[in-house]
């Protein structure tokens, strides 16, 4: 089975602290995806990466960057974090979804990161 | 730009009855579709992909279709019960690798 682990359930930092949120995945996925889900705002997209070292912005980067230096490991980091942060964080990977049969594209999710922000 | 509807946003309904929740999208040139289950506090659960050349997939009490012509698709819950209790989202991925969600159905079964 897909495995995406995030390091952390439950965190909660100050205002101004640099915060990192790991995600790792275990089936040698090119996709991985960071995600923040709110009430009332449903699952917005933070980051994309499709590789190694390669990111692409989502809908809502601001205040957020990534870091991809292995193709199992995506982090999330929070430069200065701001209680407006507070939210819950969903680590996500798939494959391409072309080329080889069996390839789906389907997406797995981790059991996220819920983060307060004091 | 896709946008993706699921009606009803809350459901109610007693053990044992079949039921249908929808999804309906607005660009019709989709790579797949895929339903999750998200229990509260939780990640989401992938349940069914149905990519854009099938109609339907089946899992156990659980069948999902796809009519891409109208922008929908229903997934069927067969035999309802306590435990399927948990909300319901819908995915599209139109190009790339990105995917748009839907908003997501409260589903309540009542013993």
């Amino acid at each position: 089975d897909v495995k995406v682990t995030q390091s952390s359930r439950y965190l909660v930092k100050r205002t101004g602290e640099k915060v990192f949120l790991e995600c790792v995945q275990d089936m040698d996925h090119e996709n991985m995806f960071w995600y923040r889900q709110d009430p009332g705002l449903g699952l917005r997209l933070i980051y994309f990466s499709y590789d190694v070292k390669m990111k692409e912005k989502g809908d809502i980067p601001e205040g957020y960057s990534v870091s991809r230096e292995k193709k199992e490991r995506f982090s999330l980091i929070l430069e200065s974090a701001s209680t407006n942060q507070t939210s819950m964080y969903l680590c996500a990977s798939s494959s391409t979804g072309w080329g080889d049969w069996g390839n789906t594209g389907e997406l797995f999710f981790g059991e996220g990161s819920r983060l307060t922000v004091l | 730009k896709q946008e993706v509807t699921q009606i009803p946003a809350a459901l109610s309904v007693p053990e044992g009855e079949n039921l249908v929740l929808n999804c309906s999208f607005t660009d019709s040139a989709i790579y797949n579709l895929q339903w999750f289950r998200q229990d509260p506090g939780k990640g989401l659960t992938s349940l069914l992909l149905i990519q854009s050349s099938q109609r339907e997939q089946t899992s156990g009490r659980l069948n999902a279709s796809l009519d891409k012509s109208s922008g929908r698709s229903t997934l069927y819950i067969a035999a309802s019960q306590p435990g399927d209790s948990a909300t319901y989202l819908c995915a599209v991925r139109t190009s790339g690798s990105r995917l748009t969600f839907g908003e997501g159905t409260q589903l309540t079964v009542n013993p």
